[in-house]
């Protein structure tokens, strides 16, 4: 799987949009980016991946650059509940791929009042 | 829907103890994976099933054992417990194998003295 790297951690203040960076600069083309976050002592949560196109849901949007080799998680609007540990990661997602999540050390992000 | 539940919350062990971790998912998932996560570092995948009746190792199997009980359960047997063994254990399911999102418990944090 891609190597993923990521800040250490970021601050940013409640009601901003919060931009995640990350930098995946061998990833394949059948990897998917993918981005979960782990708020403090709960099991991560999955909140948005892509391959190449921008995406958007109800937690976030994705940026994938168009050389694919980073994109940008961004919270439109930030809150104290988003303070968590992001991670980014990169896998393919096919039939008998890789089968684990690399999680990586992920960045801490805090959402400040 | 509960989601993935898993049982118990915590637990120490002595040395040498045996214990099995429980964890059942209500989704009709096909896949349920186990992995540990130890201070600062992120989760590494110790047992996986794809299906109900197959198992595979991940990362970090030495030490462990697991049973796919049925579609809904995946239980994780540590026969004699070691202080590496001291972490946070979180069971995970998803679709299938290869599926974009895993859903995760709220984990079971094991102390082995």
């Amino acid at each position: 799987d891609a190597k993923t790297t990521q800040p250490t951690s970021m601050d940013c203040a409640e009601g901003r949009a919060a931009n995640l960076p990350c930098n995946h600069s061998t990833i394949s083309g059948n990897e998917y980016v993918y981005w979960y976050r782990q708020i403090h002592s709960q099991g991560p949560q999955y909140i948005i991946h892509g391959l190449k196109n921008n995406e958007t849901n109800e937690m976030a949007s994705l940026i994938i650059t168009e050389d694919r080799k980073s994109s940008t998680l961004i919270l439109p609007h930030a809150t104290l509940r988003d303070t968590a540990v992001y991670y980014c990661i990169v896998r393919p997602t096919t039939q008998g791929g890789s089968e684990k999540l690399v999680f990586g050390k992920g960045m801490k992000l805090t959402v400040n009042p | 829907n509960a989601g993935v539940t898993q049982t118990p919350k915590f637990q120490v062990l002595k040395t040498g103890q045996s214990m099995t971790l429980q964890c059942a998912q209500d989704m009709n998932h096909n896949s349920m994976y186990w992995y540990r996560q130890d201070p600062g570092m992120g989760l590494r995948l110790i047992y996986y099933s794809a299906s109900e009746g197959t198992t595979d190792k991940g990362e970090v199997p030495n030490g462990y054992n697991v049973s796919r009980l049925n579609k809904r359960e995946f239980s994780l047997r540590l026969e004699s417990a070691a202080p590496s063994q001291t972490s946070v254990y979180f069971c995970a399911s998803s679709v299938q194998t290869g599926a974009y999102e895993q859903y995760f418990g709220p984990g079971t944090r094991l102390t082995v003295t």
